[in-house]
């Protein structure tokens, strides 16, 4: 089955630092969406983007099918940043496959 | 406003007991989806359902049931054949079985083993 590696798997930041989060994909994909996992477990829906370009407040997201990765960009971090954010695909079926997660930590 | 409402947000469970966790939406989705989340771990399909009274296995259904006769619900049962029951339980739904438009997830249920 289709294999999804985020990166990296850690990140420290100070308060106000940008970052890139990347997920890789090791087949094509019909779908693709971020989430941020918040410290009480709620998985909150960032981007929708199975291929393209979007961009919500501080956070965008870019999305290269054909080259089989997606990246997360948050600008100006703030405290209520930190989380895990996930990577999910759907490849064939119609069922998410998740990443393991990047686990964020931003320092006021 | 429409949402996911997972249910109990906390349940304790004895050695072989079977507990039900429920969750119900009201977003007038099709399909409806079981994941498990284990510490510091990703999300693994349990169960998932993409029309009423019709339901898949996922990954890891082994020692867990569901049925789905409305719509709006699709309970999860962990029954005493799940050995290492013990994880965070999150129930999403999404627009229609192609899932066209993405997930939402409710807030989930923490099972603890006592």
């Amino acid at each position: 089955g289709i294999q999804v590696e985020q990166s990296p798997p850690d990140l420290i930041l100070q308060e106000g630092a940008n970052s890139t989060l990347r997920c890789n994909f090791s087949d094509s994909v019909n779908n693709l969406q971020w989430f941020h996992q918040n410290p009480w477990g709620q998985l909150i829906n960032l981007f929708y983007i199975p291929s393209g370009t979007k961009q919500n407040g501080r956070l965008s997201a870019t999305t290269v099918a054909t080259e089989r990765y997606s990246l997360l960009y948050i600008s100006s971090s703030q405290t209520t940043d930190s989380g895990v954010y996930f990577c999910a695909v759907v490849s064939g079926t119609y069922k998410y496959i998740f990443g393991t997660g990047t686990r964020l930590k931003v320092l006021a | 406003d429409g949402g996911i409402t997972q249910s109990p947000k906390y349940l304790f469970r004895k050695e072989g007991q079977n507990v039900t966790l429920s969750c119900e939406q009201n977003l007038n989705h099709d399909a409806m989806y079981w994941y498990r989340q284990d510490p510091g771990q990703g999300l693994r399909l349990i169960y998932y359902s993409q029309i009423v009274n019709d339901f898949q296995k996922g990954d890891i259904a082994e020692g867990y049931s569901v049925s789905r006769e409305k719509k709006e619900s699709f309970p999860l049962t962990v029954t005493s054949a799940q050995k290492n029951p013990t994880a965070f339980y999150l129930c999403a739904s999404s627009m229609d079985g192609a899932n066209s438009y993405g997930y939402t997830f409710g807030s989930g249920t923490r099972l603890t083993v006592v």
